[in-house]
């Protein structure tokens, strides 16, 4: 089984461009979840998806971020117009729900971003 | 809402020492699972165990073992006999259940323990 894989690993973008991250999940897991880290800190969540469908997003999540998961297999993570405030790694992960307590998260390599 | 603190921002230890990370986490809802992630210089984050919170066994995975203590809402995490390659930041989570569902979705972390394993 390979394990969750991440692309670009690391992205150096100037404010106000937009960048695009990918996210390949663990083979036939169901569930799909996208983090954020800063310097020091834990992952935060951002949102997650069953399927194709995104059934939560953090309040972190602002309008410039928007997340697909469009065949229920990978997911793309889309920052427009980015700012400095947006430097952090991104980190994907995945999960198998088959009964109660079951889903338990593996998280890929992560997306370093640096916004200059 | 939920909170986990990690109280222990750096540990310093001699290989083969046994160190404890403490763990404490807040949460309303009786049902909730715990987790240990070990995130090494690399930068991965590698599952290391969950807990739901109606199965309080403790838990020993070789060096590893874990202490859940619902009376007091730790966690904690020990290793037994240190070694280098421990050498990380672990970090201990929280998820509370899923409303109407079966999962426990979003993860709420701690800030992390990092620990340096001398040789």
């Amino acid at each position: 089984d390979t394990g969750v894989s991440q692309d670009p690993r690391h992205k150096i973008t100037k404010r106000g461009q937009n960048v695009t991250f990918r996210c390949d999940p663990i083979s036939e897991h169901n569930r799909l979840y996208w983090y954020r880290q800063t310097l020091g800190q834990g992952p935060e969540f951002l949102t997650y998806f069953q399927n194709e469908a995104q059934l939560e997003k953090s309040r972190l999540l602002s309008d410039r971020f928007s997340a697909e998961r469009p065949k229920g297999s990978f997911s793309t993570l889309e920052i427009q117009r980015t700012e400095q405030g947006d430097s952090a790694m991104y980190l994907c992960a995945s999960s198998f729900l088959s009964g109660p307590g079951t889903d338990t998260q593996y998280f890929g390599p992560g997306t370093r971003l640096t916004v200059l | 809402a939920q909170k986990v603190t990690q109280a222990q921002t750096e540990i310093s230890v001699v290989e083969k020492e046994d160190v404890t990370l403490d763990c404490v986490y807040e949460t309303r809802d009786t049902t909730y699972y715990l987790f240990w992630y070990k995130q090494p210089p690399s930068g991965e984050l590698v599952f290391l165990i969950r807990r739901n919170s109606f199965d309080e066994q403790n838990e020993i995975s070789g060096r590893y073992s874990w202490n859940f203590q619902k009376s007091t809402s730790s966690f904690n995490f020990t290793i037994t006999a240190s070694q280098v390659v421990d050498s990380a930041v672990y970090f201990c989570a929280l998820s509370e259940a899923e409303v109407g569902g079966a999962g426990s979705y979003q993860l709420t972390f701690g800030k992390g323990t990092k620990l340096s394993v001398i040789p």
